[in-house]
C-alpha cells in the first residue's frame, strides 16, 4: 500500500518559536495533501488542503498567515507553525491520496508538538 | 459543506460481544465511506470502507452497511476482542478532491 511519512514525531518548542511538520509520500506522487490537527480525545480537524504547485486552501477558522503550508514538490508537504504558542500544542496528521483517487486516504505517522 | 455525526461517543462491551457504531452524514453527494481505527498517538488505520453505489460489505468480523436514503452508515464488529479496543472514526467524502469530513469519534473499550 501507499506509505506516507511525516517527520518530526515529535517536537516541543519555546512560546514565539516557529516549527516546520514535514509530510512524504514515499512510494506515489500525490498531487494533493491534507493537514488535520487533533486534540486530545477529540476527531481529526481538517486545516487545510495541500494542492502541488498552488496555493493551500485552508477550512474556515484556520489562520493561513500562522500555519504555512507548501507543497513544493509531488512528494513533500510542509506545515510550518508561526509563531507557536502553547494553544498550538496538538496532534498534527498529514494525509494524501494515490493519483487514481480511489478516495482512500493515507495517513501519516503524526507529529505531536508541545509548546511551551 | 459535509458534516458527519457519530453515535454513540463511548462504548463498552464485553470480550466476545458485538459493537455497533452509528453515523450520518448531511451530503447526499458524499459518495465514499471509510472506517478508521486510531490507537492512542497513532495514525488512523483503515479497517472497512464502502462506497455509495454498495449498500453492505464485510470483512472477517467487521461489516459497515450504507442506507443512502437516509445518509447513515453503520460499523459491526462481532466476536469482540481486547486489541479492538481504541477510537474508532467515521469519514465521508465526495468528488475528485478526497475532501474527507470525520465524525467526533467513539472510543471502544472491550472488557476481557
Amino acid at each position: 500500500g501507499a506509505v506516507v511519512s511525516q517527520h518530526p514525531s515529535w517536537v516541543i518548542c519555546k512560546s514565539g518559536t516557529s516549527v516546520k511538520i514535514e509530510c512524504r509520500s514515499l512510494d506515489f506522487q500525490a498531487t494533493t495533501m491534507f493537514w488535520y490537527r487533533q486534540f486530545p480525545k477529540q476527531s481529526l480537524m481538517l486545516m487545510a488542503t495541500s494542492n502541488e504547485g498552488s496555493k493551500a486552501t485552508y477550512e474556515q477558522g484556520v489562520e493561513k498567515d500562522k500555519f504555512l503550508i507548501n507543497h513544493a514538490s509531488l512528494t513533500l508537504s510542509t506545515l510550518t507553525v508561526t509563531s507557536a504558542h502553547p494553544e498550538d500544542s496538538s496532534f498534527y496528521i498529514c494525509s494524501a491520496s494515490q493519483p487514481r483517487n480511489t478516495g482512500e486516504l493515507f495517513f501519516g505517522e503524526g507529529s505531536r508538538l508541545t509548546v511551551l | 459543506g459535509e458534516n458527519v455525526e457519530q453515535h454513540p461517543s463511548t462504548l463498552s462491551v464485553q470480550e466476545g460481544d458485538s459493537a455497533v457504531i452509528k453515523c450520518t452524514y448531511s451530503d447526499s453527494a458524499s459518495n465514499y465511506f471509510p472506517w478508521y481505527k486510531q490507537e492512542l498517538g497513532k495514525r488512523p488505520q483503515l479497517i472497512i470502507d464502502i462506497r455509495s453505489n454498495v449498500g453492505e460489505k464485510k470483512d472477517q468480523r467487521i461489516a459497515v452497511t450504507l442506507n443512502k436514503t437516509a445518509k447513515h452508515f453503520s460499523l459491526h464488529i462481532t466476536e469482540t476482542q481486547p486489541e479492538d479496543s481504541a477510537v474508532y472514526f467515521c469519514a465521508a467524502s465526495w468528488g475528485n478532491n478526497n475532501d474527507m469530513r470525520f465524525g467526533a469519534g467513539t472510543r471502544l473499550t472491550v472488557k476481557p
